[in-house]
Formats: structure tokens, sequence, C-alpha cells
């Protein structure tokens, strides 16, 4: 079975620091897929980033870096410099043969001026 | 850049009333799937539908949920008779099949009274 991991359901930190979202994924898969997406207040969902099985390279855009391990498999996001619209629910996703994306349970941030 | 619209964004009905929700995926894309988000929960998989047929649904989609693929474009959720436990974000989302990225729609709240 699938099945996605954020053990951190709120995290709150003072703009400027850094923070870490944990998430940790099980799959018997060897072919997937791993995401995250950031949920703003208005509702919608924001693709932020894609990682496929095959490729463990970490990924910096701006701010944002992705560590993907499959060893330990966990693909954790961190936010440099954080800052107040990066408030959000932020959610880690799988997804496997038929496609389906399952979503974990979400980190709430809180980015305090 | 081609996107996944869902109309209503809000939707407002009264229990035991039929409610159909829209989507209109990216043109080229041959996977369709609903996902529905209770408010401050996780993001959970109705159902995917592909070549016309229903692939997968989970345990959420009973008797009351259909979809339909009326047309070339639309793609329609609906509930037949709504409980109050129905309110909730619905989600619409197509994928092209060469990767196993979902583009998801802004979503349809569904309040039910």
């Amino acid at each position: 079975a699938q099945k996605v991991t954020q053990a951190q359901t709120e995290i709150s930190v003072v703009e400027k620091e850094d923070v870490t979202l944990d998430c940790v994924y099980e799959t018997r898969d060897t072919t997937y897929y791993l995401f995250w997406y950031k949920q703003p207040p208005s509702g919608e969902l924001v693709f932020l980033i894609r990682r496929n099985s095959f490729d463990e390279q970490n990924e910096i855009s701006g701010r944002y870096s992705w560590n993907f391990q499959k060893s330990t498999s966990s693909f954790n996001f961190t936010i440099t410099a954080s800052q107040v619209v990066d408030s959000a629910v932020y959610f880690c996703a799988l997804s496997t043969g038929g496609f389906k994306t399952i979503f974990g349970a979400g980190t709430r941030l809180f980015v305090k001026a | 850049e081609p996107e996944v619209t869902q109309t209503p964004s809000h939707q407002v009905t009264q229990m035991g009333q039929e409610v159909i929700l829209r989507c209109v995926p990216i043109s080229n894309h041959l996977y369709f799937y609903w996902y529905r988000q209770i408010l401050g929960q996780k993001v959970e998989f109705l159902v995917s539908f592909y070549n016309n047929e229903i692939s997968e649904k989970s345990e959420i989609f009973d008797d009351q949920f259909s979809v339909e693929r009326p047309d070339g474009s639309n793609f329609t959720l609906k509930i037949r008779s709504t409980k109050l436990e129905d309110s909730a974000m619905y989600f619409c989302a197509s994928l092209a099949g060469e990767d196993y990225e979902q583009y998801f729609g802004p979503g349809t709240r569904l309040t039910v009274t």
C-alpha cells in the first residue's frame, strides 16, 4: 500500500528563519513520483516540485530546496529565509502506477513577521 | 500555459439535493480524477477515469457519486443526494500519461446546508 507521512502538523517560525518540512513515503513500486504542493488560504493547490524515483538529485529553486533520499524514503522540503507569504499548508504527495496521487496530511506553516 | 478549470467556484446546496460539479481538463490529457478535501483535512482520492470508464475508485465514492465525460471537453462529478458531510473542496485533475504529474484545477467549494 502507498502512504505519505508528514509528521509535523504545524510549524511556527519567525521571518528569515530556515524551516524544513519532513515527508516520509511508503510504496512497493519501483517507479513513482513525489510532489510538493502549497495550499494558501485561498484553497487552491499550487504545484511546487515533482521528482521521479530514478532521480535522487537534490534541487534548489530560489529559496526552496528539496532533499530526496531513497534510502530513508524521505523527500524533505526546506525554505530558506522564510517570509510571511510562505505561510500556508504544504502537502507532500506520491503517485505510482494507476497515477492516482496519495497526499500526506499536510504541514501548516506559520511565518511570523 | 494550459490549465484545468472548474465551475462553479462555490456551490451552496440543501441536504438531499443533487449537485453537478464541472471540470474542463487539459485538452490532450487522457486520465481524469476527482479528489475531495474536507476543511482542515488532507486531500483524498475519489475516482479516476480513463477511456470513458472508471479505472479506480475509493471507498468514499459510493453509489451517491457518479462521473461522466459527456462530451470531448467536460468531466463532471454528480452527487445524487447530498449530505452535510459532503461539504468539502472538490478538486478535478487531469494527466497526459507520459509522466505522473496531475494538473489540478482550482477546486469547487461545496457547502451543504
